[in-house]
């Protein structure tokens, strides 16, 4: 049971380029988030998805893009990255109320280290 | 404007004493509270929750008491051991756990120090 993954860990990318993060989560968790950590921030939601095929944004949604094709999966792209875009990337997962779970207590990945130039 | 609010950046504690880590909310609809804990270079952990029809959680060595009047949680370490030095976050949600978004805070960092 390997929790939440993220791919990848690390990715550098010049102003202008395109890239997905990948999270993968084997818990068969309905929920999924991306989250992004800046120095001296919390944690801010940029998008979520409450089951397969559905997504819906979180506070800080511009200039992201994600797509949940299967259970497991939640993909956050990058259409145009910008120097503002240089974080942390969290995702996380956690179970639904109709699954009998505790839906709030949710579980993180390892986080992604972007650097935008 | 921040809803969820740790006002101290970091905390500095002797092991085995008590570390105290405050947190602060604005919206009077969020109605659970949790605390996760992050070491460097690692996702954060779930440390404890609690609801708000309660006003003290448990949970070994740590605790989280809520008083919903003063809009106010702490989390209580005893002893504090000099691996709980982490950031710690707190956390609330707004919906009744009914979606699972979550506000964090800022973060403390906690220091134990053998």
């Amino acid at each position: 049971n390997a929790g939440v993954t993220q791919t990848p860990k690390f990715r550098v990318l010049k102003t202008g380029q395109s890239m997905t993060l990948l999270c993968a989560q084997d818990m068969n968790h309905e929920y999924m988030y991306w989250y992004r950590q800046d120095p001296g921030m919390g944690l801010r939601l940029i998008h979520y998805s409450v089951g397969e095929g559905t997504t819906a944004k979180g506070e800080v949604p511009d200039g992201y893009n994600v797509s949940r094709l299967k259970k497991q999966n939640f993909l956050l792209g990058l259409e145009s990255a910008a120097p503002s875009q240089t974080s942390v990337y969290f995702c996380a997962s956690s179970y639904s109320k109709a699954s009998g779970g505790a839906t709030d207590t949710q579980y993180f990945g390892p986080g992604t280290r972007l650097t935008v130039l | 404007d921040q809803q969820v609010k740790q006002n101290s950046p970091s905390l500095s504690v002797q092991e085995g004493r008590i570390s105290i880590l405050n947190c602060d909310y604005t919206n009077s609809m969020f109605d659970y509270f949790l605390w996760y804990k992050k070491y460097p270079a690692e996702g954060p952990t779930f440390l404890i929750s609690i609801s708000s029809i309660k006003d003290k959680n448990e949970d070994g060595r740590f605790t989280v008491f809520l008083n919903k009047s003063a809009k106010h949680l702490s989390l209580h370490i005893v002893p504090s051991q000099p691996g709980d030095s982490a950031v710690y976050f707190c956390a609330a949600t707004p919906y009744g756990g009914s979606q699972g978004n979550l506000i964090f805070g800022k973060g403390t960092k906690l220091s134990v120090k053998p």
